[in-house]
C-alpha cells in the first residue's frame, strides 16, 4: 500500500533527550514537510525538502534538524534545545504539483516529562 | 510573511449549511487550499482555488476572491461526520513549495 508511515505514533522522552521521528514514503514523492501542532492550533512548518540532500526551515525550525539522504525517508530530531518540544508532530509530502496538495502521515505525538 | 485568520468554533445542526472564511495576508500568492482534520487524525486535502470563483466537489464547496484576499469553505448538508477542524491554508510566490496554514475551524455539527 502507498503511503506515508511515521513512527513512532506516542513516543515520551525525558526532558533534556534527543528524540528522533521517523517519517518514510513510498508515494515517490520529491518534496516532503514536516509540521507541529499544538492543541488547538494550526500547523506550523518546521522544515521541508524539495530533494534529496537539501532541505530548508521552515517557520519554526529551532531546536529541530532533518536529514534527506533517500528520497523515501525525512527524519526529524528534535533536540534538547528545542524548548517546548511536546506537540502533535505530522510528516506530509505533496502530491500536486499544481495545486500544492499536502498528504500527511498519521502523526507521531511527542510528550517530554 | 503570511498570516491567515479564521473563525475558532463554528456550530450547526445536521442537514444544514455553514461557511467557513478564511482571510489571508501574503507577499504574492498562488493558491488557497482547505483541509479536515478530525480529532487525533491526519489532515486530509479538499480543495484548492487558484483562481477567482466557486469550486464544487459534492456537499463541500470553496470560493476566492483574490481582490479581498478571502476565501470560504461551504459545507452543505451538514453530517455528524463533518464535526472535525477545518483549516484553510496559502502558498505564496516566495516560498513556493511552502504551505502556510490558518489556525483551524472547530466545526460541530448537532443533530
Amino acid at each position: 500500500d502507498g503511503g506515508i508511515t511515521q513512527s513512532p505514533k506516542y513516543l515520551f522522552r525525558k526532558e533534556g533527550q534527543n528524540v528522533t521521528l521517523s517519517c518514510e514514503q513510498n508515494l515517490n514523492h520529491d518534496a516532503m514537510y514536516w509540521y507541529r501542532q499544538d492543541p488547538g492550533q494550526g500547523l506550523r512548518l518546521i522544515y521541508y525538502s524539495q530533494i534529496v540532500n537539501d532541505f530548508q526551515k521552515g517557520d519554526i525550525a529551532e531546536g529541530y534538524s532533518v536529514s534527506r539522504e533517500k528520497k523515501e525517508s525525512f527524519p526529524l530530531t528534535v533536540t534538547s534545545a528545542q524548548k517546548n518540544p511536546t506537540a502533535f508532530y505530522l510528516c506530509a509530502g505533496r502530491t500536486g504539483v499544481t495545486t500544492g496538495e499536502l498528504f500527511f502521515g498519521e502523526g507521531s505525538r511527542l510528550t517530554v516529562l | 510573511g503570511q498570516s491567515l485568520e479564521q473563525p475558532s468554533e463554528v456550530t450547526a445542526v445536521e442537514g444544514a449549511i455553514v461557511q467557513i472564511n478564511c482571510t489571508y495576508q501574503t507577499s504574492g500568492f498562488y493558491g488557497l487550499s482547505w483541509y479536515q482534520q478530525h480529532d487525533g487524525g491526519a489532515p486530509t486535502f479538499l480543495s484548492y482555488n487558484a483562481l477567482d470563483g466557486l469550486e464544487e466537489t459534492g456537499r463541500f464547496s470553496s470560493f476566492l476572491s483574490r481582490s479581498d484576499s478571502y476565501g470560504y469553505l461551504l459545507l452543505q448538508e451538514l453530517q455528524m461526520k463533518d464535526s472535525a477542524s477545518y483549516f484553510c491554508a496559502v502558498r505564496d510566490r516566495t516560498g513556493f513549495q511552502k504551505l502556510v496554514f490558518g489556525t483551524g475551524t472547530r466545526l460541530l455539527v448537532s443533530p
